[in-house]
């Protein structure tokens, strides 16, 4: 099986902009959840999705937003960037719902905000 | 704040030497799992421990539970170069009726050939 894939690998943004990564999950798995990786923060927890629907999300603030398709693929979004928010985004898929199973990672999308 | 916190933050051992890493939580969980980091990449799943498991053993590795301690340890034997990364764990708990994994902070392990 093909393994958790993200596009793209790296981006460049400056303030201001917004900015789409893409998410596709192992076949057959229907949860995606998304992270946030930074040096000082490290792995944060931004949102789960299953079955299209967002189950859980952690304390970020609303310029950070996701969805998911009827095929399991995720985006999320990141509207008025700040250059805080230069991170290593992290995909993981499961057989899902919820967390209780092994997470699958992708290779992360390096995000840098000048 | 994270729900785990590992324990040491660095570790550097020679090559062949066992490393051991631990980690301590707050809360109640569901169950807790190891993930390895190599360097700017995505995390590799390890292992997972149920709440109600007290050992575990996968090849090299074996992972503890004590759920009176709230605390977890990763030993790795043998070690070799190639497991020079940074190991993290991570607990599943109930957030108001929605399981919520959260991650430690992580182990930065070096093995020195």
């Amino acid at each position: 099986k093909a393994g958790v894939t993200q596009t793209p690998r790296y981006l460049i943004k400056t303030r201001g902009q917004q900015v789409t990564l893409s998410c596709s999950p192992i076949s057959g798995h229907r949860s995606v959840s998304w992270y946030q990786q930074t040096p000082g923060q490290g792995l944060q927890f931004l949102f789960e999705y299953f079955s299209e629907t967002q189950r859980n999300k952690g304390n970020f603030p609303g310029r950070f937003s996701g969805r998911q398709f009827s095929n399991s693929r995720s985006e999320m979004n990141v509207s008025t960037l700040e250059l805080g928010d230069s991170a290593l985004y992290l995909c993981a898929s499961s057989l899902g719902p919820g967390q209780v199973y092994e997470q699958y990672f992708g290779p992360g999308t390096r995000l840098t905000v000048t | 704040s994270q729900q785990g916190e590992e324990d040491p933050q660095a570790l550097s051992i020679q090559e062949g030497e066992n490393a051991t890493m631990n980690c301590s939580y707050k809360t109640s969980i569901n169950n807790l799992q190891w993930y390895r980091q190599n360097s700017g990449r995505g995390l590799v799943h390890l292992i997972l421990i149920r709440s109600n498991e007290r050992e575990k053993h996968s090849g090299r590795l074996r992972v503890t539970l004590d759920t009176s301690k709230k605390s977890s340890s990763l030993l790795i034997t043998a070690s070799r170069a190639a497991d020079t990364a940074s190991y993290f764990c991570a607990t599943d708990w109930n957030n108001f009726g929605n399981e919520k994994l959260t991650f430690g902070t992580g182990t930065r392990l070096t093995i020195i050939p």
